[in-house]
């Protein structure tokens, strides 16, 4: 997966506890970014970085917090867990290149919440 | 509100035959436009790109079509092989100010034998 490495993959929580999802990347990109992916909604952003102590919101960033101390180190914090919050998140990076957003992907972190 | 629409969920075609997935779009500043393939427990990978300079762009087996004046693109895949199949998105963003993709719902590709 092009040096990013997703923890834990897959992860069964209950309702109202905090959950921490982990990107790792060691491709020295400044761009990090946090995605669900549901059925009927296709991927959908949450929260993404452009630095170090650099993030922002994304259109769904809604019971989430972001924090990025290290440029390769991107994490996604659930601060109480809620069942629609059960889920696939990817993770993804980007150098941006000028006039190529293309963006490559973690492999994945399946998130239940029961 | 759906800026990057995907209407067919799914789509079933036959080896050898041509593929055509489509994509339409509301927000008229996008400017730049890719498709993803998704395999079952992988992250989605980078297939081919458009920008809106371009009304097509090749690579192999596949050729994406943009039409700026009906917000519409397509992917077309000839011929098409079993190892097609996955669950393909479009995403589109614009240059200018963010770089943030706004992705389609995704079509499931089934190419049988």
């Amino acid at each position: 997966d092009a040096g990013i490495t997703q923890s834990p993959r897959h992860k069964v929580t209950e309702t109202g506890t905090p959950v921490t999802l982990r990107c790792h990347q060691t491709e020295n990109h400044r761009y990090m970014y946090w995605y669900r992916q549901d059925p009927g909604h296709g991927l959908r952003l949450i929260h993404y970085s452009y630095g170090v102590k650099d993030t922002d919101k994304g259109e769904v960033s809604d019971g989430y917090s972001v924090s990025r101390s290290k440029t390769e180190d991107f994490l996604l914090t659930l601060e109480s867990a809620t069942s629609s919050q059960t889920s696939v998140y990817f993770c993804a990076i980007s150098g941006r290149d000028p006039g190529a957003n293309v963006l490559t992907f973690g492999a994945g972190s399946r998130l239940t919440v029961l | 509100d759906q800026q990057v629409k995907q209407n067919s969920p799914s789509l079933s075609v036959q080896e050898g035959r041509i593929s055509i997935l489509n994509c339409d779009y509301t927000n008229s500043m996008f400017d730049y436009f890719l498709w993803y393939k998704k395999y079952p427990a992988e992250g989605p990978t980078f297939l081919i790109s458009i920008s809106s300079i371009k009304d097509k762009n090749e690579d192999g087996r596949f050729t994406v079509f943009l039409n700026k004046s009906a917000k519409h693109l397509s992917l077309h895949i000839v011929p098409s092989q079993p190892g097609d199949s996955a669950v393909y998105f479009c995403a589109a963003s614009a240059l200018w100010g963010t770089d943030k993709l706004i992705f389609g719902t995704g079509t499931r590709l089934q190419v049988f034998p």
